[in-house]
């Protein structure tokens, strides 16, 4: 039971590169969500997903999309990135008022 | 809107000292739900307990223990006895909204250190 799994765990971009980060459930949770950790700023919503096929901001979305083809995997793009995105990142899942996170990945962008 | 504020941004205290985390939330929502979440040096986020308004009772696990009063709109965490292992950092956070709108709502952290 692997619970909320995100790929990868570390990465470093330069600047203008792009990447996706994967993130799988197995948990078949409809609600799925993309945060991202700074120092002092807690976390903060990117975007999220209620279902299969569907998408909605969150409340830091610029510079980012998603996409949630498969129930099960819930992906986060940086077409460009920017110094400004090195950041953890922290998917998770959730059903009712049950969350399961990830364990995250720190990106840095040099 | 939705906010939570935890206004210790650090707090430092000797092993074996009872220690309490402070969260203040605000909602306009009657219907809501509270989380205590754990994150130690090794990054990921640990579940601690959920509290729904309709339930004012404090809660005991262990050492740990909350306190929920509705009337000064805080949840509490304290940790009694407190040891090295405790040592991370501990988010409050709120669960408002109905249906798809429904979001958690974070608040900064504080960060713990226990020392021997």
């Amino acid at each position: 039971n692997a619970g909320v799994t995100q790929t990868p765990k570390f990465r470093v971009l330069k600047t203008g590169q792009s990447m996706t980060l994967l993130c799988a459930q197995d948990m078949n949770h409809e609600y799925m969500y993309w945060y991202r950790q700074d120092p002092g700023m807690g976390l903060r919503l990117i975007h999220y997903s209620v279902g299969e096929g569907t998408t909605a901001k969150g409340e830091v979305p610029d510079g980012y999309n998603v996409s949630r083809l498969k129930k099960q995997n819930f992906l986060l793009g940086l077409e460009s990135a920017a110094p400004s995105q090195t950041s953890v990142y922290f998917c998770a899942s959730g059903q009712g008022l049950s969350y399961t996170f990830g364990s995250g990945t720190r990106l840095t962008v040099v | 809107a939705q906010k939570v504020t935890q206004a210790q941004t650090e707090i430092s205290v000797v092993e074996k000292e009872d220690v309490t985390l402070d969260c203040v939330y605000e909602t306009r929502d009657t219907t809501y739900y509270l989380f205590w979440y754990k994150q130690p040096p090794s990054g990921e986020l640990v579940f601690l307990i959920r509290r729904n308004s309709f339930d004012e009772q404090n809660e005991i696990s262990g050492r740990y223990s909350w306190n929920f009063q509705k009337s000064t709109s805080s949840f509490n965490f304290t940790i009694t006895a407190s040891q090295v292992v405790d040592s991370a950092v501990y988010f409050c956070a709120l669960s408002a909204g109905a249906g798809n709108n429904r979001k958690l709502i974070w608040g900064l952290g504080t960060s713990l250190a226990v020392n021997p």
